[in-house]
Parts: C-alpha cells; sequence; structure tokens
C-alpha cells in the first residue's frame, strides 16, 4: 500500500531562519510522482512542485528547494530565509504514475509552519 | 489559476438530509477528484472521475455517491448526512500528456457541517 508521513506536525522558526520539512513516502511502484501543496491560512492548496520518479536531481526555486532521495524513500522540503508569508500547512503527497489507475494523490498529515516576526 | 469552482462553499444541513456539492471546470481536464480534509488526516479521496461517466471509488467512499454527466462538472453526493461527514471537501482536476500523471489543481473547497 501506498502511504506518506510527514513526522512534523507543527514547527515554529523565527523570521530569517532556515527550516526543512520532512516526508517520508511507502510505495511499491517503481513509476510515481511526488508532489508538495501549501495551504495558507486562507485555506486554498497551492500546488508548489511536481517530481517523477526518475529523476533525483535536487530543485531549486527562489528560497525553495526540494531534496529527492530514492535511497531513503524522502522527499524532503526546505525553506531558506523564511518569511512570514511562508506560514502555513504543508502537504507532501505520492501518486501513482499511470492515470489509467486514477492518478489518486496519497496524502501525508501535513506540516503547520509557523513564522514569526 | 485553474478554473476551477465550488458551490456552495458553506453549508450547514441536518443529520439525515440529502447534500449535494458541485465542482465545476472550464479547463476541459479529463480527471476530477473529491477529497475531504480532516484534521490529523490530511486530505483522503473520496472518488475521482476518468471521463463522462467513468467513476471510481476511492478510500473514504462510503456513504457518498457521485456523477458526471459533463465533462465540465463533477458531483459529490451524501445520500444522508451524518455528523461524520462534517469536513472540508475539495475537488481536484488534473490534465494528462501521453498517460502520465499530472499535477492537480484545487478547488476553494467547500465547508460542510452536518448538526
Amino acid at each position: 500500500a501506498q502511504k506518506v508521513t510527514q513526522a512534523q506536525t507543527e514547527i515554529s522558526v523565527v523570521e530569517k531562519e532556515d527550516v526543512t520539512l520532512d516526508c517520508v513516502y511507502e510505495t511499491r511502484d517503481t513509476t510515481y510522482y511526488l508532489f508538495w501543496y501549501k495551504q495558507p491560512p486562507s485555506g486554498e492548496l497551492v500546488f508548489l512542485i511536481r517530481r517523477n520518479s526518475f529523476d533525483e536531481q535536487n530543485e531549486i526555486s527562489g528560497r525553495y528547494s526540494w531534496n529527492f532521495q530514492k535511497s531513503t524513500s524522502s522527499f524532503n522540503f526546505t525553506i531558506t530565509a523564511s518569511q512570514v508569508v511562508d506560514s502555513a500547512v504543508y502537504f507532501c503527497a505520492l501518486s501513482e504514475a499511470n492515470l489509467n489507475q486514477g492518478g489518486k494523490l496519497i496524502f501525508g498529515q501535513g506540516t503547520e509552519l509557523s513564522v514569526k516576526p | 489559476d485553474a478554473g476551477i469552482t465550488q458551490s456552495p462553499r458553506h453549508k450547514v444541513t441536518e443529520t439525515g438530509t440529502p447534500v449535494t456539492l458541485r465542482c465545476h471546470q472550464t479547463e476541459n481536464h479529463r480527471y476530477m477528484y473529491w477529497y475531504r480534509q480532516d484534521p490529523g488526516h490530511g486530505l483522503r479521496l473520496i472518488h475521482y472521475s476518468y471521463g463522462v461517466k467513468d467513476t471510481d471509488k476511492g478510500e473514504v467512499s462510503d456513504g457518498y455517491s457521485v456523477s458526471r454527466s459533463k465533462t465540465e462538472d463533477f458531483l459529490l453526493t451524501l445520500e444522508s448526512a451524518t455528523s461524520s461527514q462534517t469536513s472540508v471537501y475539495f475537488c481536484a482536476i488534473s490534465g494528462t500528456s501521453g498517460g502520465s500523471s499530472y499535477e492537480q489543481y484545487f478547488g476553494p473547497g467547500t465547508r460542510l457541517t452536518v448538526t
């Protein structure tokens, strides 16, 4: 069965600190996709990144970076120089690659990040 | 922003009453999904659709039914609402290219309270 674990329920940091959100996944599929979504206090879900299982290159987008390691089944998310606007719940998710099976997302429980000024 | 709307955005209903939530997209995407969000559980898939009149169950489908008669609309029905169905419901859509999974874009959510 597929499973995503975000062991950190809540994280609190002070502005400008770096913070890493952990994500560990389980799947028997050899081909799969991993995602991160952001849910700010307003409640909408914002897509951040998609990574397929064949691409282990780290991704950087501004202050955001992602580290994908198949050897440890992890897809961690780092925010550099955090800002108050980064305060949100962040979800890691996993989906099978073949949409003929529905492309269903399996979500972790979410990590609530609070960035204090 | 992906063109996804959900209606109603908020609803309070009584136990035992039927409730229908609507998801409407303007993106002409093939795949549509209904999730529920509850504290401590993240989001869990209720039902999904891979085409008009083609639907299948997700992880937490008991007590829910869906219908998709047009590409743009995906309806979620609670035949007889229970307090355990109090939740925030999100609709999502995704496209496809060559059969590979694309990212899902989410609607704004519907907050349902069953009293």
